[in-house]
């Protein structure tokens, strides 16, 4: 299995409250992205990143913020979580560049309340 | 902008063909195929660069038609482990994002 985490894998939340939500990777991949789905939506891209220091927006970034300082490292921040950020949150690693698949992390269930 | 998938569900019967459609309004430099069952992540199935050959795994074939910006999924002789969300992935020429369809759910009964 490739080298990919998140954490937490589940997280309830209250709405105001400021939540990060971490992707590791150990497989020294370029680029890595977070993802959100939702029933009928399919998997939209929040944010990514093309290297260290080196993140822009998806098509739903707004109320999202992200930092890669580290090469193995992508935070997602959600700065005062809401209900329709109610969501499950993939993140997934890709060196495409080099004809290589994506991988997927396991997700994070996050629910505001 | 999210490529287009047709159809929004198939339902077949096992051995029976089928073939997803993905499109884009993009040039694309890949497409990504994946599979997705309830309450996982999706699983990597096949990858098609740009000037890349159609790309083969088991009973499960994709090409990829960069005048058009089109791909196709093609799953020969369908088994009940095939059934699940299908999901094309597309990364453009112009930058490094990677947006996925809305996905084509898969029913497959014996």
């Amino acid at each position: 299995d490739a080298g990919i985490t998140q954490s937490p894998r589940h997280k309830v939340t209250e709405t105001g409250t400021p939540v990060t939500l971490r992707c590791h990777q150990t497989e020294n991949h370029r680029y890595m992205y977070w993802y959100r789905q939702d029933p009928g939506h399919g998997l939209r891209l929040i944010h990514y990143s093309y290297g260290v220091k080196d993140t822009d927006k998806g098509e739903v970034s707004d109320g999202y913020s992200v930092s890669r300082s580290k090469t193995e490292d992508f935070l997602l921040t959600l700065e005062s979580a809401t209900s329709s950020q109610t969501s499950v949150y993939f993140c997934a690693i890709s060196d495409s560049d080099r004809g290589l698949e994506a991988f997927f992390g396991q997700g994070t269930r996050l629910t505001v309340v | 902008q999210q490529p287009v998938q047709s159809p929004q569900a198939v339902i077949l019967r096992e051995g029976e063909d089928a073939v997803i459609n993905c499109s884009s309004s993009k040039a694309l430099y890949s497409v990504h195929w994946y599979r997705q069952k309830h309450g996982e992540a999706p699983v990597f199935l096949m990858i098609l660069l740009k000037g890349g050959e159609q790309m083969r795994h088991e009973k499960i074939s994709a090409s990829f038609n960069e005048k058009k910006q089109q791909s196709s999924l093609y799953l020969t002789a369908s088994q009940l482990s095939y059934s699940g969300t299908y999901f094309c992935g597309t990364r453009p020429d112009s930058n490094y994002q990677l947006i996925w369809g809305a996905g084509t759910k898969l029913i497959i009964k014996p």
